[in-house]
């Protein structure tokens, strides 16, 4: 079945990396735009990155703005969000999702990993 | 890149309507038909509700409903039954390859 399943996401002290990881199976991942979306805890959704199926586009929010990296491997059907420079603010659950055009159409989600950023 | 404004509840009794407005400006909501919802349910990965506007994803109830006016877009749950006790977003395109939410309705079935 159609199915993201994110992992990566740890415990990091404030200034650390850490690299998640997004594994997607049952649909031709080469063919789909991708996002990264997280939610601090008991906040709202809040958009992180995008990359277009092909790498060609892709965009960050200004809230991690040189300090996340999206990417993709379609031949590993893997997304990738790169964090450096973590900060309090940072701690989250993040989904990655899928996306057909970037039209924001996002129909399928994972089911979150956590990353604390804390000394 | 400001969060789109949206109550922070919304309630009704099972079977009444519940409208849910989502405010943002020219430069997202108002510029592109590219509004959606999502439904989240405590401990759970957002689910696509309406996008583009109007636009029911298949196996999402017709009870559900989207609409745009201007920098405003409304998402109205016909019918309310339990089960549509979630919180809701809205998101938008804003353009640039940038995305934005709303801040978050909780809605509460009396």
């Amino acid at each position: 079945q159609v199915q993201l399943v994110e992992s990566g996401g740890r415990v990091v002290q404030p200034g650390g990396s850490l690299r998640l990881s997004c594994a997607a199976s049952g649909f031709s991942f080469r063919t789909y735009a991708m996002h990264w979306v997280r939610q601090a805890p008991g906040k709202g959704l809040e958009w992180v990155a995008l990359i277009s199926y092909d790498e060609s586009d892709n965009n960050n929010a200004d809230s991690v703005k040189g300090r996340f990296t999206i990417s993709r491997d379609n031949s590993k059907n893997t997304l990738y969000l790169q964090m450096n420079s973590l900060r309090d603010e940072d701690t989250a659950v993040y989904y990655c999702a899928r996306d057909d055009i970037l039209t924001g159409r996002m129909d399928v989600w994972g089911q979150g990993t956590t990353v604390t950023v804390s000394s | 890149q400001s969060a789109l404004t949206q109550p922070p509840s919304a309630s009704g009794s099972p079977g009444q309507a519940v409208t849910i407005s989502c405010t943002g400006t020219s430069s997202d909501v108002g510029g592109y038909n590219y509004v959606s919802w999502y439904q989240q349910h405590p401990g759970k990965a957002p689910k696509l509700t309406i996008y583009e506007v109007t636009k029911r994803p298949s196996g999402v109830p017709d009870r559900f409903s989207g609409s745009k006016s201007g920098n405003t877009a409304s998402l109205t749950v016909s019918g309310l039954q339990a089960e549509d006790e979630a919180d809701y977003y809205c998101s938008s395109y804003a353009g640039g390859n940038i995305f934005v939410f709303g801040t978050g309705t909780k809605v509460t079935v009396l």
